[in-house]
């Protein structure tokens, strides 16, 4: 079945790096864009970036712009964050969603992964 | 960036209710527009695309209309699985979300 499975969270102190990745299967990975949402504990959703289905184009929420770098590996059906300069604003649970396009501009994330925790303290 | 305002933020209802929740872009954003559910603990799924589309798979008693800057999503009916969170977002300009809607049993 079509499956997203994000791995990589834990703890980590403020200041110091983490690598999200997640994990596709049941479809034909490199044939469609992919995006990570986080959700804070207790708060709503927030986009966070995404990437065309080759690669060629990325895109980052101001709150993340030059810090986290969205990547993917077709060969490997994996979508990576990495995310650095971490503070305690990024704590949270992270999902990696497929995105659909259906036409005329309409878009959506369709799949979603069960979510990773990253937790920034000291 | 393009803000998203849902009302109310949260709301008490009965199965068997009809409920209706609101999304207001803070510019026009065309007809594109999304709502989401969420369950504690669970990922989001998409419920409407392109403010008036069914996902496959949802429950027709989910509907939702608008264009330009408001929004609504209709639950006709509301039954015991549908007590969650809303969610709606914009794909007009990258993407945000609304700061969600608690749906509760009354």
């Amino acid at each position: 079945q079509v499956q997203l499975v994000e791995s990589g969270g834990g703890v980590v102190q403020p200041g110091r790096s983490l690598t999200l990745s997640c994990a596709a299967s049941g479809f034909t990975f490199s044939s469609y864009g992919l995006h990570w949402v986080r959700q804070a504990p207790g708060k709503g959703l927030e986009w966070v970036a995404n990437i065309w289905y080759d690669g060629a184009n990325k895109y980052y929420g101001d709150s993340v712009k030059g810090r986290f770098t969205i990547s993917r590996d077709n060969s490997r059906n994996t979508l990576y964050l990495q995310m650095n300069s971490l503070t305690a604003e990024d704590t949270a649970v992270y999902y990696c969603a497929r995105w659909i396009e259906y036409g005329s501009g309409k878009d959506a994330f369709d799949v979603w992964g069960q979510g990773t925790m990253v937790i920034v303290s000291s | 960036d393009i803000q998203l305002t849902q009302s109310p933020s949260s709301l008490s209802a009965s199965v068997g209710d009809r409920v209706t929740i609101t999304c207001r872009a803070s510019q026009y954003i065309n007809n594109l527009l999304n709502w989401y559910q969420q369950k504690p603990g669970k990922a989001p799924k998409v419920l409407i695309y392109g403010a008036s589309n069914l996902q496959s798979g949802v429950p027709s008693r989910f509907s939702g209309s608008g264009s330009g800057t408001d929004f609504t999503l209709t639950i006709s009916g509301l039954q015991l699985e549908d007590f969650a969170t809303y969610f709606c977002q914009q794909s007009y300009s990258t993407w945000t979300f609304g700061q969600g809607t608690k749906v509760e049993i009354k």
